[in-house]
């Protein structure tokens, strides 16, 4: 069946990097952007960018422009979202979600937690 | 940047009874070459990811209830629950990916009154 299934739970250190892969099955994963939110504990949806799994191409918000890097390694169908320079407030549950006629697929989600 | 508004923050709502929910963006999400709004719907219970409810606006997703719909175009939506039952209790969001960044709603709970 069609699912995103991301890597566990990670905890860094201040000023450390993360990186979360999703990896698709059931459908053909150049056929889709691929694209990252995020919700700290209690609050809302953040968009943090996308990526055209074919081309590679990538859009990322303004907010973490220079922090975040967004690829794909398309033989094993795994997209990865990386974020550096970590902060406490980038303590959160990321996702990975397929944009279809909007985004209509989802990964379980991965908590990242950013604590000294 | 395109900021999504919804009301209410939340609302409390009878077994059986209609609950509404408003969004409105704060440019037009409707795309005149195709002629359809890219604005979402989207259901998150807690400990899930979000679930996708109603696309174009309008459209339901495979498998959702028919007391789910959706309404509205341009800037101005709604998500209309018919008869509310006690496993539709969740936050409902709502989206736009128009134009990046792919902004959503502040997201509203919807409660067993």
């Amino acid at each position: 069946q069609v699912q995103l299934v991301q890597s566990g739970a990670e905890v860094k250190k201040p000023g450390a990097s993360v990186k979360v892969s999703c990896k698709a099955s059931g459908y053909t994963f150049s056929s889709y952007d691929i694209n990252w939110v995020r919700q700290a504990t209690g609050q809302g949806l953040e968009w943090m960018g996308w990526m055209n799994t074919n081309s590679g191409n990538t859009g990322y918000a303004q907010k973490f422009q220079g922090r975040v890097t967004m690829t794909r390694d398309t033989p094993i169908t795994t997209a990865y979202m990386e974020l550096s320079s970590l902060r406490s407030e980038d303590t959160a549950v990321y996702y990975c979600a397929r944009r279809n006629d909007a985004f209509d697929m989802w990964g379980q989600g991965t908590m990242v937690t950013v604590s000294s | 940047d395109i900021v999504m508004t919804q009301s209410p923050d939340s609302l409390a709502v009878s077994l059986g009874e209609r609950a509404t929910i408003n969004c409105k963006s704060s440019q037009s999400v409707l795309y005149s070459y195709d002629n359809k709004n890219y604005f979402a719907w989207y259901q998150q219970k807690p400990g899930q990811p979000p679930k996708l409810l109603i696309y174009w606006a309008s459209t339901r997703e495979s498998g959702v209830p028919d007391r789910f719909s959706g309404s509205g175009s341009g800037t101005d939506f709604t998500l209309t629950i018919s008869s509310l039952q006690a496993e539709d209790v969740a936050v409902y969001y709502c989206q736009q990916h128009y134009s990046t960044p792919y902004t959503f709603g502040q997201g509203t709970k919807v409660e067993i009154k």
